[in-house]
Parts: structure tokens; sequence; C-alpha cells
């Protein structure tokens, strides 16, 4: 099943203890990104990636850091994760170029994260 | 990206047709109109984009206007499993960030 997989889904931790929230996708997908939701602020974009090593800041990357190495796998890294970081994160992939099957972002189904 | 201008509500009748609405006056020629649902905390889902032309998949139509400043996505038939916020993007392919605005909660009422 073509899907975005994101782990964990819910995760508690304390301030300042370094975690690394994982994302995969099965589609042969070029392009990947990270999106964070809170209540009122609707989603937002923290980092993409348009292929494998290339990079990107999307509108709220302060605190967060990301690496693609592989096609498939596109984790997030909260070296010192602050208690303004408890939010819903979602990743997503989608073609580069859209494709029979794959049209429009695949989104993961979400990583509740917070931060005492 | 062009911005994108939707109700903040409305709601339907279980089987009756639903249809949201979007306002994107400012869509330049090479954006497509995309529309997503997030289901209560779920991920967001693709539903449908075009470009100029009408659009019909299994999951809803979309119909733009001639002048493309608006757009329709229409569920045929709503069922209860539809609620959900519905977001109208306007955006120029599929490698661009996607800009989520507040989008339109739909409810369907039994």
């Amino acid at each position: 099943e073509a899907q975005v997989t994101q782990n964990p889904r819910y995760l508690i931790t304390v301030t300042g203890k370094k975690l690394t929230v994982t994302c995969s996708q099965n589609m042969n997908h070029e392009y990947m990104s990270w999106y964070r939701q809170d209540p009122g602020l609707g989603l937002r974009q923290i980092y993409y990636s348009m292929n494998v090593e290339v990079t990107d800041k999307g509108d709220v990357p302060e605190g967060y850091k990301v690496s693609r190495k592989e096609k498939r796998n596109f984790p997030l890294i909260l070296e010192s994760p602050s208690p303004n970081q408890t939010s819903l994160y979602f990743c997503a992939s989608s073609p580069r170029v859209p494709r029979r099957g794959h049209y429009g972002y695949t989104f993961g189904s979400g990583t509740r994260l917070t931060v005492v | 990206d062009a911005k994108t201008t939707q109700p903040t509500s409305m709601d339907c009748a279980e089987g009756r047709a639903a249809n949201l609405p979007c306002n994107h006056s400012t869509i330049s020629g090479n954006e497509y109109v995309y529309w997503y649902r997030q289901i209560h905390s779920q991920g967001p889902q693709y539903i449908i984009h075009g470009l100029k032309n009408n659009e019909t998949n299994e999951m809803a139509s979309l119909i733009i206007t001639e002048d493309r400043k608006s757009s329709t996505l229409i569920l045929p038939h709503a069922t209860l499993r539809d609620t959900a916020v519905y977001y109208c993007i306007v955006n120029t392919g599929a490698n661009s960030k996607l800009t989520f605005g507040k989008g339109i909660t739909l409810s369907v009422r039994p």
C-alpha cells in the first residue's frame, strides 16, 4: 500500500532531550515536507526537501533540523525541544511531476508531540 | 501562491450534494486549484485538482469558472464520514509548498 509512515504516533518528552521523528514513504516521491499544526494557526511548513541531499527551510524552521540521505526517509530532529514545540506534526510526500495515481501530496497519520 | 477565500463553515444533509465554494481571484495562469480535506486530526487527504477544465474523480467533482477566479468542490452524495475541514489551495504544482488557510468546516447531518 502506498503510504507515508511516521513514528512515533504519540510522544511525551522533557525539555532539552533530543528526539527524532521518523518519516518514510514507499512511493519513490522526490518531494518531502514536514508541517506542524496548532489550534488557530493551521498547518505551517517547517522544512522541505526537493530530493536526496537537498533541503530547505519552510515558514517555521527554528528549533528543527532535517536530513535527506535516502529518497524514502526524511527524519525531523529536535535537538533541544521546548514546550512551544508541542504540536501535531505531519510528514508529506509528492512526486516532482504528477503521474497516474500520484497527484498532490500524501500525508502521514501524524505525530502528536508534547514537550513538558 | 495566490490566496484563497472560503466560508468558515457549512452543513448539508446526508445523501445530498455538498457544494463547497472557493474564491481565488488572484490566481495566475500556471496555478492549479487543489482541494484537500482533513478529518479530525488525521493527515490531510488529497481530493482533486484542476487547472481550467472541470474535473471529476471517484471522490468529487471540481467546477472552475471560466475566468478561474473561483471554484466549487462538489461531493455528490455526502455521508457522515465526509464531515471534515476542506482546504482549497492554489499552487503551481506538485513540488511547490502547500499553503493551508483555515479551510471550510463541512458538517454532514443525518
